[in-house]
This record gives C-alpha cells, sequence and structure tokens, in this order.
C-alpha cells in the first residue's frame, strides 16, 4: 500500500521560510509527478507547482513563483517544497500528492488526476 | 476566487440523489479530464472519480461522474449521512500547464 508520509507542523515566523517534506513508502515516485496543494482555514484547494522526478523538471503556479521551490530526492523517495517571505496568509495545511501521468512527450507530461494524498502538514505563520 | 465554478453547497435528504457542478473552458475541463475529491473535515482529500466517470477501487456505485463540453456533475445517490463532506473538482489546464480546482461545494445530508 502506497502511502505519502509529510512531516510535522511547524510555526514559523513572518519573514522566514519554511520547508515541508513528503516521503513516499511502499512505492516510488519515480513514474509520477508529485504536486503540493494548499489550503488555507475554511478554504479551498490551491495547487502551489509540482515536480516531475524522472525528469527533473518543475512547474509552479504564477501565484508562487519566486517564493516557492519543489525538489525531490530520488535514492530516498521523499519530495520537498519549500515557501519563502512568509506571512500570515500562508498560514495554511500543505499536502503533497502523487500526480498520475497518463502520457509524456519529451519531458512534457499530460496529468490526470491525483490518486493518493499525503496527511498534510500544517504551517501556522505567527509572531 | 477559483478557476472551475461550483456550488457552495447542496443538500438533500437521506435516500436521495444530489448533482454537483462544476464548470470551466475549453483550456481545463473542455480538453482534459476531469476528477473529483472527497474531503471530510480536518482530513486529507480523497479520490472519488477519475478521468470523468471512472471510480477507483473501493468508491461505491452510488458516485458516479460526468462531462459535457466545459461542464463537469458529480452526482451521489442513494445518500447517507456518511456523505457529508466537501467536494472538489480539478483538472490539469492544458494551455497553462497547471492543474486547477473548483472552489469546493459542502454537502449535508438533512
Amino acid at each position: 500500500q502506497v502511502q505519502l508520509v509529510q512531516s510535522g507542523a511547524e510555526v514559523k515566523e513572518p519573514g522566514s521560510s519554511v520547508k515541508v517534506s513528503c516521503k513516499a513508502s511502499g512505492d516510488t515516485f519515480s513514474n509520477y509527478a508529485i504536486s503540493w496543494v494548499r489550503q488555507a482555514p475554511g478554504q479551498g484547494l490551491e495547487w502551489m507547482g509540482g515536480i516531475i522526478s524522472m525528469f527533473g523538471t518543475t512547474k509552479y503556479a504564477q501565484k508562487f513563483q519566486g517564493r516557492v521551490t519543489i525538489t525531490a530526492d530520488k535514492s530516498t523517495n521523499t519530495a520537498y517544497m519549500e515557501l519563502s517571505s512568509l506571512n500570515s496568509e500562508d498560514t495554511a495545511m500543505y499536502y503533497c500528492a502523487r500526480d498520475v501521468l497518463r502520457y509524456c512527450s519529451d519531458t512534457i507530461c499530460y496529468h490526470v488526476y491525483f490518486d493518493i494524498w499525503g496527511q498534510g502538514s500544517l504551517v501556522t505563520v505567527s509572531s | 476566487q477559483s478557476v472551475l465554478t461550483q456550488p457552495p453547497a447542496v443538500s438533500a435528504a437521506p435516500g436521495q440523489r444530489v448533482t454537483i457542478s462544476c464548470s470551466g473552458t475549453n483550456a481545463n475541463i473542455g480538453n482534459n479530464f476531469v476528477s473529483w475529491y472527497q474531503q471530510f473535515r480536518g482530513t486529507a482529500p480523497n479520490l472519488l472519480i477519475y478521468d470523468n466517470n471512472k471510480r477507483p477501487s473501493g468508491i461505491p456505485d452510488r458516485f458516479s461522474g460526468s462531462k459535457s463540453g466545459t461542464s463537469a456533475t458529480l452526482g451521489i445517490t442513494g445518500l447517507q449521512t456518511g456523505d457529508e463532506a466537501d467536494y472538489f473538482c480539478a483538472t490539469w489546464d492544458g494551455s497553462l500547464s497547471v492543474w486547477v480546482f473548483g472552489g469546493g461545494t459542502k454537502l449535508t445530508v438533512l
């Protein structure tokens, strides 16, 4: 049974950075993408970006460009999401999700759904 | 403001049927598969429907999905109190190479 296990809750000061990890157990994510999705309190789901580790390519939502970095360590089947210049509006639950790819042409892939989600990592930004 | 449009809330009595709509554009829903996610309070989302109308193993056939043009619909029949949750639609926007979500619909089983 494949699982995505995320790192624990964090409390950060405004202006600082946070790095959240997401480890795949029971399988690798080498043939998938890993996306990061956040959910502010009482709000909907917001895609932040993702990584396709077999190509080493990343894609970020325009809103987070320049502030988010997503990486992956294939040797440990762990993905990471680092968000910098934190402010109170970044207080949210952050989820990683396995992003199923239907096919790829060169490094351009067709994404179809998220089949497995991590348990979430709560990031609180407060002074 | 979410890219895909869903009603904020729907409600129905136990045993009844309810539908949740998800509206987009040609760039997203019109040319890509839609998936649906169920999220109970305090838990992570869970895949409910993929490829517009397919159910993962373990999802009862009370749940169904359909797509027509730039809109998709989630249907739930034989409503149970345990179905009370938030439901989100999502699809890949191929023109921007980004995932887009609906704002979510809160289902209340009266």
